[in-house]
């Protein structure tokens, strides 16, 4: 069972552009939501996160829209740019005892960004 | 400052031996994850550390694998018997004292066994 959904699953945008990334959940527990950046041959590094009481949260070029009600989160990458291109992890997390709050992942997104 | 890093970077073993994966998590860490990245997919949870002691282990796949953190600083990820299926990136994540705070993840272990 797949609680963190992710589509697409590869993005092509032209620099300049705008990335759009989308992930929905199912589990109601999840009250924690941050999006990760891996390149090839790294680990996964926090981009931005969000808590389910905002709908909204903005970094710079990186943009964070939440739907509580739709259980849905996407991550907008305005003023997309070459360097930008990695694979794109969405997540969510909830305690779950002993202070853990271990990640649950969506599959990923692998975008490029062409010149 | 250093971040996390784990060590080896790539490890080949064959089908049924044992392997031993470290990690060296952020100075002052407390809290430390364990992770499993198969190809093409996201990072699947593991383990999780608080200080010395393993609070939660709910995503060991089986009791072949172990792993410990015995002064609250260093962990190694311990797999007996691996199988192919075992083969995926083993990533380690620490974050100062658990909760919401910033999982930091290493680069990663290649496993693969053949």
């Amino acid at each position: 069972q797949q609680q963190v959904k992710q589509s697409p699953q590869s993005l092509i945008v032209q620099k300049g552009g705008i990335s759009i990334i989308n992930c929905a959940y199912e589990n109601t527990a999840f009250d924690y939501f941050p999006w990760y950046q891996q390149f090839p041959g790294k680990g996964p590094a926090l981009l931005i996160a969000i808590r389910p009481d905002v709908s909204e949260k903005k970094e710079g070029r990186f943009t964070i829209s939440f739907n509580k009600s739709a259980k849905q989160f996407s991550l907008h990458i305005m003023d997309s740019q070459p360097g930008d291109s990695a694979t794109y992890f969405c997540a969510a997390s909830k305690p779950s005892g002993a202070g853990s709050y271990q990640l649950t992942f969506g599959k990923g997104t692998k975008l490029s960004v062409i010149p | 400052g250093a971040g996390v890093s784990q060590t080896p970077s790539n490890k080949v073993t064959e089908k049924g031996k044992y392997v031993e994966l470290r990690c060296d998590p952020i100075s002052g860490h407390t809290a430390l994850y364990w992770y499993r990245q198969s190809l093409g997919q996201g990072p699947e949870f593991l383990i999780y550390f608080q200080g010395t002691g393993a609070a939660d282990d709910s995503g060991l796949p089986n009791d072949r694998f172990f792993a410990v953190r015995p002064e609250g600083s260093v962990s190694t990820l311990k797999i007996q018997r691996t199988e192919r299926g075992d083969s995926a990136v083993y990533l380690c994540a620490s974050s100062l004292s658990g909760g919401l705070e910033t999982q930091y993840f290493g680069p990663g272990t290649r496993l693969l066994v053949l």
